[in-house]
C-alpha cells in the first residue's frame, strides 16, 4: 500500500513568487494536515482539511492557505513568498473515523525562497 | 492550549548504551501521546504512540515510553542502542476530544547522535 506521497520533493523559487505543494494521503484516509518545519522554529500546525473543508489553521498568514480535492488529494499555495518561507513542508494524512489516533507522514517537499 | 517540551535538544552516546528522551507536556485535557522519528532528509515515522490502558508502550526498532500522569511525562527508551538510531526524535500530543481543533502539537525535536 502507498504511503503518503508530495510533490515536488524540492522547489526553488524567487521571493514575492507563488508556490504549489502536493499530497496524497494514504487510500482510504479523508483528512490531510500540512505542517511546516522551518530551521530552529519546529514543527508548526498549518492547516487541516478533512471532507473537502478546511476544518482548523495554524497561527500562519493568510497567504498561507489550500484546498482538498474530491479524491481527498490537497494542495498548499504560499504566495507573495518571502524568505523565511523557506523550510520543508510535511504533509499528513489519518482516518477520522475512531479520532484522531495516527497521522502518517509524508517525505517532504523541501521549498526555497531565494 | 497545549505545549510539549523535550529537555534535551541534542543527546550523544555510545553504541550499545542505553538512552532516554525526556518529554513533559502541558495541557487542561486528557491527550493522546506519540514518538516521531525523522532521519536526514526524511518526513517523520511514528515510532510509538499512548492512547489508553498500560502505560508503557512499545514501539519499534525497540523503543518503549511510559506515561505518567501525575508527572505529565512521557519520556522515550532504549536499553542499547545501535549507529542507525542516529536520527531527530520528536514528542507530540493531540487533543483526545478531537473536534474542530485538533492538531498535532510537537516538541522542538532531540537530536540523538549514536557514535562507535
Amino acid at each position: 500500500e502507498a504511503g503518503v506521497t508530495q510533490s515536488p520533493t524540492h522547489l526553488i523559487k524567487t521571493r514575492g513568487q507563488q508556490a504549489t505543494l502536493r499530497c496524497s494521503p494514504i487510500s482510504g484516509h479523508t483528512s490531510v494536515y500540512w505542517y511546516q518545519q522551518a530551521l530552529g522554529l519546529g514543527l508548526q500546525f498549518l492547516l487541516w482539511y478533512d471532507e473537502g473543508e478546511e476544518r482548523n489553521r495554524g497561527n500562519f498568514p493568510p497567504r498561507f492557505s489550500g484546498r482538498q480535492f474530491p479524491n481527498y488529494s490537497s494542495e498548499l499555495n504560499v504566495n507573495a513568498l518571502e524568505l523565511e518561507d523557506s523550510a520543508l513542508y510535511l504533509c499528513a494524512s489519518s482516518e477520522l473515523q475512531g479520532g484522531h489516533t495516527e497521522a502518517f507522514f509524508g517525505q517532504g517537499t523541501r521549498l526555497t525562497v531565494v | 492550549a497545549q505545549s510539549v517540551t523535550q529537555l534535551d535538544s541534542q543527546v550523544p552516546v555510545f553504541e550499545e548504551a542505553p538512552v532516554e528522551l525526556r518529554c513533559n507536556y502541558s495541557s487542561s485535557v486528557s491527550v493522546y501521546l506519540f514518538w516521531y522519528v525523522q532521519y536526514p532528509n526524511q518526513g517523520l515515522q511514528l515510532l510509538l504512540k499512548y492512547l489508553s490502558g498500560s502505560t508503557l508502550v512499545k514501539g519499534i526498532n525497540g523503543f518503549e515510553a511510559e506515561f505518567n500522569k501525575s508527572q505529565t511525562s512521557f519520556h522515550l527508551r532504549k536499553p542499547s542502542v545501535h549507529i542507525s538510531d542516529t536520527a531527530e526524535y520528536f514528542c507530540a500530543v493531540s487533543d483526545q476530544g478531537g473536534g474542530s481543533n485538533y492538531k498535532l502539537t510537537f516538541g522542538k525535536g532531540t537530536l540523538l547522535t549514536v557514535n562507535p
